[in-house]
């Protein structure tokens, strides 16, 4: 069974350039995550999907950063303009769904670098 | 609001030794407790989890935690260390049912040859 997969595993930009992230779910898989992980620190929720809803966008900064799940398969992070503290990892992981506490399959994430 | 306090950011063992990471949780409710494994450019991976019942938990590569509800702690134990256990180790507090997962900032694992 394939894994989450994460693209581009590796972005380096410059600072107000656009920069957009791409994941797809374990099949099967109804719910999608987008984390955020700073250097030394364990990940924080950016966004949570279920199917194709977003049920909790909460943590999400809405003036630069967007997210969508069309078709409740893969889903797109987008940052616009990017900022130098953006430089992160982003992880997306999903789980089959219906329970917020079930297990959630972790991709490689895609580091992200603002210059 | 649930919260994880991981002690020590930094923990080297030698090979062979007992590798002890150390999870305090604060939660309001009967918590689900997760700890997962990060190695270098990889994602998290599962180690276990303790949702109900037995609070003594094993997971994957001979790791296991126990729950402690008096001392609100769940802390990660191997009895005897190998070299590719070396890896970043994160634990995670979910409150029930209604709540995401909050993580811990982790801990860094080093095995000594």
């Amino acid at each position: 069974e394939a894994g989450v997969v994460q693209s581009p595993r590796y972005k380096i930009i410059e600072k107000k350039q656009p920069v957009a992230f791409w994941c797809n779910p374990i099949s099967g898989h109804n719910t999608l995550y987008w984390y955020l992980q700073n250097l030394g620190q364990g990940p924080e929720l950016l966004i949570r999907y279920e199917n194709e809803e977003a049920v909790d966008d909460s943590q999400l900064p809405k003036d630069r950063f967007s997210a969508e799940r069309l078709k409740g398969v893969d889903s797109t992070l987008k940052i616009q303009p990017a900022e130098l503290g953006d430089s992160a990892v982003y992880l997306c992981a999903s789980s089959p769904g219906g329970k917020k506490s079930d297990t959630q399959y972790f991709g490689p994430g895609t580091r992200l670098t603002v210059l | 609001a649930q919260s994880v306090t991981q002690l020590g950011s930094h923990v080297s063992v030698s090979e062979g030794a007992l590798v002890l990471l150390r999870c305090n949780y604060s939660s309001s409710v009967p918590p689900y407790l997760f700890w997962y494994v990060q190695y270098p450019n990889q994602g998290l991976q599962l180690l276990l989890k303790y949702t109900t019942g037995a609070t003594l938990v094993k997971g994957i590569n001979g790791f296991e935690a126990e729950f402690k509800k008096s001392e609100t702690s769940f802390h990660l134990t191997k009895p005897s260390a190998h070299m590719s256990d070396a890896a970043e180790y994160f634990c995670a507090v979910s409150e029930s049912l209604d709540n995401d997962m909050r993580f811990g900032a982790g801990t860094r694992l080093t095995v000594k040859p």
